[in-house]
């Protein structure tokens, strides 16, 4: 069974970048399927980030699309992201998840990482 | 952008029906996922493809989508439903992306 799991720091300062690995288990990732970002902040509903699909494609929230980027390392067996220019809205619990089928949903997630936006 | 809308919240009694629904714009058109997140715990999808069940899930879960609304029926609901659940479609309509609603509550009384 597939196991992911996030790290990051916990805490970032407003403006700074903000970084996170998903580190993928008992499955290549270089073997197919999707991957994903998607982030809940405190008390509040799941919000989409971002996507790369298997053939390297990448899609992200358009709300987010000019700060975020999404990247696969088949050699460290795991998938990043990156979110710039934080605020204190970007506060929330960050899940990695693996993405299956053509209408995309996520099959397995990880228990998620907490990133703090404060100085 | 397209948006899917469900009730905040929802009681049933232990043994009765819940239905939840999620509405969208000819959402029966698309294909409709739902999760099943409970406090602290990362979420757990519970059906795909409007109607399919991971086969760790109870048959007691099923789905439907059909005009404007999908819907996720938890059958002879137990106390270890109650948690928070969202339905999900990828958008094709003018971009890629991911949308998530804004989840239900379910409580068991």
């Amino acid at each position: 069974q597939v196991q992911l799991q996030e790290s990051g720091p916990g805490l970032v300062k407003p403006s700074e970048t903000l970084s996170l690995t998903c580190a993928v288990s008992d499955y290549s990732i270089s073997s197919g399927y999707h991957w994903a970002w998607i982030r809940q902040p405190p008390g509040k509903g799941l919000e989409w980030i971002a996507s790369v699909f298997k053939n390297g494609n990448t899609y992200y929230n358009p709300s987010l699309k000019s700060r975020v980027s999404i990247s696969v390392d088949t050699s460290k067996n795991q998938f990043s992201l990156k979110l710039t220019s934080v605020t204190a809205t970007d506060t929330a619990m960050y899940f990695c998840a693996r993405v299956l089928g053509s209408s995309a949903w996520f099959d397995y997630w990880g228990p998620g990482t907490l990133v703090t936006v404060s100085s | 952008s397209y948006v899917l809308t469900q009730p905040p919240s929802l009681s049933v009694a232990p043994g009765q029906t819940a239905r939840i629904t999620c509405g969208g714009n000819d959402i029966g058109t698309k294909s409709v996922h739902w999760y099943q997140q409970k406090p602290g715990q990362a979420p757990v999808l519970v059906v795909y493809y409007d109607k399919d069940r991971p086969s760790e899930i109870p048959e007691r879960f099923s789905g439907s989508n059909s005009g404007n609304t999908a819907t996720l029926t938890i059958s002879r609901v137990e106390a270890g439903d109650e948690a928070d659940y969202y339905c999900q479609v990828w958008d094709l309509s003018t971009d890629h992306y991911a949308i998530f609603g804004g989840g239900t509550k379910l409580t068991v009384l």
